[in-house]
């Protein structure tokens, strides 16, 4: 069983470009969230998914979508990449929504906006 | 709003005792106390959590005090591995679309050989 995977590991993007990473879980999880990593600021959370079909705004949304078609898959996208996107990248998993339940968190996508 | 307050870093000894405290006074009485970790370049790893009564597994206890404003992590024999970012998190229990976890700044934790 892999759990969470992420892709790609790092990426180096010129501001203004499009950008999608991808995030596939195994586990049949009913719950997902994208949070992004910065130094001094801690983990914050993006956007969640309580369950196929259905998202939610996290802390910081602005400059994000998320898409939930199906239980596995929870692409991330940046629609116009600018420099304070700069950041690494984790998403997470739990078998239930808002329940008392453990997040399982991917590798992380270290992204460079230049 | 992070909800929990909690020291920016501390030390121990390698084989002795690590006892991380976090302050959440504002906690609601639904709400849980969860601990995670993070080692360098890793993604965070859950360690434990507990409602109110003190709980232990196989990595860690948790001790929460009566009145629930606090609570401490104790890793009982640390370990040069055990060195990473510990993240103490309140989190509200719901079943419904409206579910948030807000991670703080977390305790950075340096074991010494």
């Amino acid at each position: 069983i892999a759990g969470i995977t992420q892709a790609p590991t790092s990426q180096i993007l010129a501001a203004g470009r499009r950008m999608t990473l991808r995030c596939t879980q195994d586990m049949r999880h009913n719950a997902m969230y994208w949070y992004r990593q910065d130094l001094g600021l801690g983990l914050r959370l993006i956007h969640y998914s309580n369950t196929a079909g259905t998202t939610g705004k996290g802390e910081v949304p602005d400059g994000y979508s998320v898409s939930r078609a199906n239980t596995d898959d929870f692409p991330l996208t940046l629609a116009s990449a600018v420099p304070s996107q700069t950041s690494v990248y984790f998403c997470a998993s739990s078998r239930l929504a808002g329940a008392v339940d453990t997040q399982y968190f991917g590798p992380g996508t270290r992204l460079t906006v230049l | 709003d992070a909800k929990t307050t909690q020291p920016t870093s501390m030390d121990c000894a390698e084989g002795r005792a690590a006892n991380l405290p976090c302050n959440h006074s504002t906690i609601s009485g639904n709400e849980y106390v969860y601990w995670y970790r993070q080692i360098h370049s890793q993604g965070p790893q859950y360690i434990i959590h507990g409602l109110k009564n003190n709980e232990t597994n196989e990595m860690a206890s948790l001790i929460i005090t009566e009145d629930r404003k606090s609570s401490t992590l104790i890793l009982p024999h640390a370990t040069l591995r055990d060195t990473a970012v510990y993240y103490c998190i309140v989190r509200v229990e719901v079943y419904s679309s409206a579910s948030k976890i807000i991670f703080g700044s977390g305790t950075r934790l340096s074991i010494r050989p």
